[in-house]
């Protein structure tokens, strides 16, 4: 049974580029969610996605956007990328309202 | 913000000792659940303790929970040096979670 697949496992971008990041959710699973963990730090909630709905959005910019397709799968956009969006993009399936999270092992994305 | 904060931001202790870290947080949750994460990777599940419980085992993993004081413990017995990691608590608010800040947990062999 595959856990959460994520890709790529590691980005480098240069300062103003666009960044796409892909998740697909473990099996079973129709609810993803994405987070940012900057070096040192706990994870960030972004956003999560229901039903290729955003259901829910944490404190980012718009510059950061999202998709689920019709097979659960999500992809994270990030626009105009700073210096500051280096960090670790964690997904995160589950069924929903439920407790039992999934994390995928992340995309390491450096912007330089 | 809902935040937890973990204590002590990092830990080092020999092979075989027990470790302790400890998790506040500002809200009343339904539960409580502790990760582990090794060297930047993904997060890996620990623990659930539930709002109505005070104390939770699993394995060489004793959870405890004050709901009065807001705050939970995780108590590694026996420690291991795979158990060289990073340690979050999360309550979960809505659909999010949220993370303290972790204590990085290093057990030397």
């Amino acid at each position: 049974d595959a856990g959460v697949t994520q890709s790529p496992t590691h980005l480098i971008k240069t300062r103003g580029q666009q960044v796409t990041l892909r998740c697909s959710p473990k099996s079973g699973h129709d609810t993803v969610s994405w987070y940012q963990q900057a070096l040192g730090q706990g994870p960030q909630f972004i956003f999560q996605y229901y039903e290729e709905e955003e259901r829910q959005r944490g404190n980012f910019p718009d510059r950061f956007s999202g998709h689920q397709f019709p097979n659960y799968s999500s992809e994270l956009n990030v626009n105009a990328l700073l210096l500051g969006d280096s960090a670790l993009y964690l997904c995160a399936s589950s069924l929903p309202a439920n407790y039992g999270y999934t994390f995928g092992s992340g995309t390491r994305l450096t912007v330089v | 913000s809902q935040q937890g904060e973990e204590d002590p931001q990092a830990l080092s202790i020999q092979e075989g000792e027990n470790a302790t870290m400890n998790c506040s947080y500002k809200t009343s949750i339904n539960n409580l659940q502790w990760y582990r994460q090794n060297s930047g990777r993904g997060l890996v599940h620990l623990i659930l303790i539930r709002s109505n419980e005070r104390e939770k085992h699993s394995g060489r993993l004793r959870v405890t929970l004050d709901t009065s004081k807001k705050s939970s413990s995780l108590l590694i017995t026996a420690s291991r040096a795979a158990d060289t990691a990073s340690y979050f608590c999360a309550t979960l608010g809505g659909n999010q979670f949220y993370f303290g800040t972790g204590t990085s947990l290093t057990v030397i062999p």
